[in-house]
């Protein structure tokens, strides 16, 4: 299998502009989340999907962040605009039972 | 408020050293989990515990649950370079799939 595959996997943006990350999930997991992960507060979940519905945005910083599960194998993360302050590695992971990380979309907003 | 609590934040020790890290929580958890992350890579799973007093172990890494599982600790025995990484605990809320995660213990073994 292989895995949750994340994209970009690094991104350099500049302030006010619109920033998509993108997950394929595993193959067969039912739950995608997206985390955010800084030296500052660690990894904190943003939103999670349950069969494509999302459960709990309350993780959602503010309405600039905004996420999608069209499907069962692809999601999305969008921040538009985007700031310095949203700086992180975004991390995606699925699950059925265990959870499932990819590699990371680092981002810096400039 | 960080409801799952890790301590030590940081740990520098010698190869072949022993260690134990601690992830602490005010609130009960049905299950904790202990990741480890590498630089440039996504947390791995490294164990599930879910029963009070339960004790899991992995090669030199042993895992225990609290009896009231609202804490856990990992302990490490003659610790290799190789375990240098960032340990991280993280558990259901709400018995849902809502899983959160301590900020970590960023480990290093020095050779």
């Amino acid at each position: 299998d292989a895995g949750v595959i994340q994209s970009p996997r690094h991104e350099v943006t500049e302030m006010g502009q619109e920033v998509t990350l993108r997950c394929k999930p595993i193959s067969g997991h039912n739950s995608l989340f997206w985390y955010r992960q800084t030296m500052m507060r660690g990894l904190e979940l943003l939103i999670y999907f349950n069969n494509n519905v999302p459960i709990d945005d309350s993780g959602m910083p503010e309405d600039r962040f905004s996420a999608k599960m069209p499907n069962a194998s692809f999601s999305t993360l969008k921040i538009q605009p985007s700031e310095p302050r949203d700086s992180a590695v975004y991390f995606c992971a699925s699950s059925l039972n265990t959870i499932y990380f990819g590699e990371g979309s680092w981002l810096t907003v400039v | 408020t960080q409801l799952l609590e890790q301590s030590p934040q940081f740990l520098s020790i010698q190869e072949g050293e022993n260690l134990t890290v601690y992830c602490n929580s005010s609130s009960v958890f049905s299950s904790l989990q202990w990741y480890r992350q590498e630089p440039g890579e996504g947390p791995v799973l490294l164990v599930t515990v879910v029963t009070g007093g339960e004790v899991k172990k992995l090669k030199r890494l042993t895992f225990q649950f609290g009896d009231a599982r609202k804490d856990s600790s990992l302990h490490i025995t003659a610790a290799q370079p190789g375990d240098t990484g960032l340990y991280l605990c993280a558990g259901p809320m709400n018995r849902d799939d809502k899983i959160i995660f301590g900020k970590g213990t960023r480990l290093h073994i020095l050779p």
